[in-house]
C-alpha cells in the first residue's frame, strides 16, 4: 500500500528566511508525486508535480521541489518566505488507482 | 475561463438522510475527482470520472456514490448519513483522466450532519 508522511504538523519561518516543508513517501515502483496548497476557506491549489525526468521540480508561486528516491523524500523548498506563503500545505503520491495525501503541514510565516 | 463550481456550498442534513452534491468542471475538462476532507482522517480520495464512467475508487463505504453527465458534470451521493460523514467534500476538474494532468479544485462543499 502507498503511503505519504509529512512529519511536521507546522513549520514556522522568518519572512525573507528560506523554508522547506517535508515530505517521504512510500510505495513500490516510480511514483508521481504533488504539492498542494490550501488557503483558509478556500479549495486546493496545484503547486507543482514529479512524473519522470529531472529530480528538481520548479512550479507556482516562486515553490520548487526535490525528488530523492534513494530517501524516498519530496522536500518542498523557497528561497524566500513570504507572508501570503501562510497556508495549509499538502504532499500527495499517485501509484496505481490510488491518490494518497500527506496528513499536511501548516506554514505560518512571521514578519 | 470560470473555474470548478460547487453546490450547495454549505449543508446541514439529519443522521439517516441522504444528500448529493454537485461539481461542474472547468470548460473543456472531462476528468472529475471527488475528496473528502476532515480534521480527523485528513484528505481522503473517494472517486474519480472520465467520460461518465467511474475510473478509481479510494476505502469508502457503498453508501458513497457518485456519477458523471455527458456535459462532463459529477454529482455524488452519500446515503444514510452518519455524524462521521461531516466534512468538506472537494471536487477536482483535469483535462482527461489519469494523474498526470493537473487538478483544479473547486472551494468544496461543506456537509454538517446532526
Amino acid at each position: 500500500a502507498q503511503s505519504v508522511a509529512q512529519p511536521e504538523d507546522q513549520v514556522n519561518v522568518a519572512e525573507g528566511n528560506p523554508l522547506t516543508v517535508k515530505c517521504t513517501y512510500s510505495v513500490s515502483g516510480n511514483p508521481y508525486l504533488f504539492w498542494y496548497v490550501q488557503y483558509p476557506n478556500r479549495g486546493l491549489q496545484f503547486l507543482l508535480k514529479y512524473i519522470t525526468g529531472d529530480n528538481l521540480v520548479k512550479g507556482s508561486y516562486g515553490f520548487e521541489a526535490e525528488f530523492n528516491k534513494s530517501q524516498t523524500s519530496f522536500h518542498l523548498k523557497k528561497p524566500s518566505a513570504l507572508v501570503s506563503d501562510s497556508a495549509l500545505y499538502f504532499c500527495a503520491v499517485n501509484y496505481g488507482n490510488m491518490l494518497t495525501f500527506g496528513g499536511g503541514t501548516r506554514l505560518m510565516v512571521k514578519p | 475561463k470560470a473555474g470548478v463550481t460547487q453546490t450547495p456550498r454549505y449543508l446541514i442534513k439529519t443522521r439517516g438522510q441522504q444528500v448529493t452534491l454537485s461539481c461542474s468542471p472547468i470548460s473543456g475538462h472531462r476528468s472529475v475527482s471527488w475528496y473528502q476532507q476532515t480534521p480527523g482522517q485528513g484528505l481522503q480520495f473517494l472517486f474519480e470520472y472520465f467520460s461518465e464512467t467511474q475510473r478509481n475508487k479510494g476505502n469508502f463505504p457503498g453508501r458513497f456514490s457518485g456519477r458523471q453527465f455527458s456535459n462532463s458534470r459529477s454529482e455524488m451521493n452519500v446515503s444514510t448519513l452518519e455524524l462521521g460523514d461531516s466534512a468538506l467534500y472537494l471536487c477536482a476538474s483535469s483535462l482527461s483522466a489519469g494523474w498526470t494532468y493537473e487538478q483544479y479544485f473547486g472551494p468544496g462543499t461543506r456537509l454538517t450532519v446532526t
